[in-house]
């Protein structure tokens, strides 16, 4: 039973360009997080997605930031025109059921992308 | 707006110690609280959690002690050992899941 798998590892871009960062959740999994880890910061939340819908995307930024994830294949985290700011770590995490989650249930991490952007 | 903060950026502790690591939130509607623990170039894993109607949880050498009242929780791993050197998050949930910057942990043999 395959973890969460992200792809790719490393993603190097140049500003303007366009990042896509991908994530396969656990097989059964029909939630998916995305989060964001700045250097020296913490985890933070971008979007929450079921399949096909989106949740919650009270984290995302409003412009050149966009997700999904389809009834078929990954979910899909996309950066427009990337800025040397959007350089950090993306992990990606799913769960069997949605929020609230119940006390024995948790959130499996991907080992993320780091996008660097030249 | 932290609503998560975890106040030490870096710990050190000598092996066979007890570590503590600590954790402070703002709001009194998160259901539960979780521990992650990150090695570099890796995604975090999970540690243990703690329900909002608990104050404590015990899993071998990892317990989570949670006050309500002063909105506090901390994680105490004993004893301490060289490879729980890693970067440990705190997270708390309600509708969705909000994680603290992470503390730093160092285990010095």
């Amino acid at each position: 039973n395959a973890g969460v798998m992200q792809n790719p590892r490393h993603l190097v871009r140049r500003r303007g360009q366009e990042a896509r960062l991908r994530c396969s959740p656990m097989k059964g999994h029909s939630h998916v997080y995305w989060y964001r880890q700045l250097p020296e910061e913490g985890l933070k939340f971008m979007v929450y997605l079921q399949k096909e819908n989106i949740i919650d995307e009270s984290g995302m930024p409003k412009e050149r930031f966009s997700a999904e994830f389809p009834k078929e294949g990954p979910s899909i985290l996309r950066i427009q025109q990337v800025v040397r700011g959007d350089s950090a770590a993306y992990f990606c995490a799913s769960s069997p059921v949605g929020l609230p989650i119940a006390t024995n249930e948790k959130l499996f991490f991907g080992s993320g992308t780091q996008l660097s952007v030249l | 707006d932290q609503q998560v903060k975890q106040n030490s950026p870096s710990l050190s502790v000598q092996e066979g110690r007890i570590s503590i690591l600590n954790c402070d939130y703002t709001n009194s509607m998160f259901d539960y609280f979780l521990w992650y623990k990150k090695y570099p170039a890796e995604g975090p894993t999970f540690l243990i959690s703690i329900s909002s109607i608990k104050d404590k949880n015990e899993d071998g050498r990892f317990t989570v002690f949670l006050n309500k009242s002063a909105k506090h929780l901390s994680l105490h791993i004993v004893p301490s050992q060289p490879g729980d050197s890693a970067v440990y998050f705190c997270a708390a949930v309600s509708d969705k899941i909000i994680f603290g910057k992470g503390t730093r942990l160092h285990i010095l043999p």
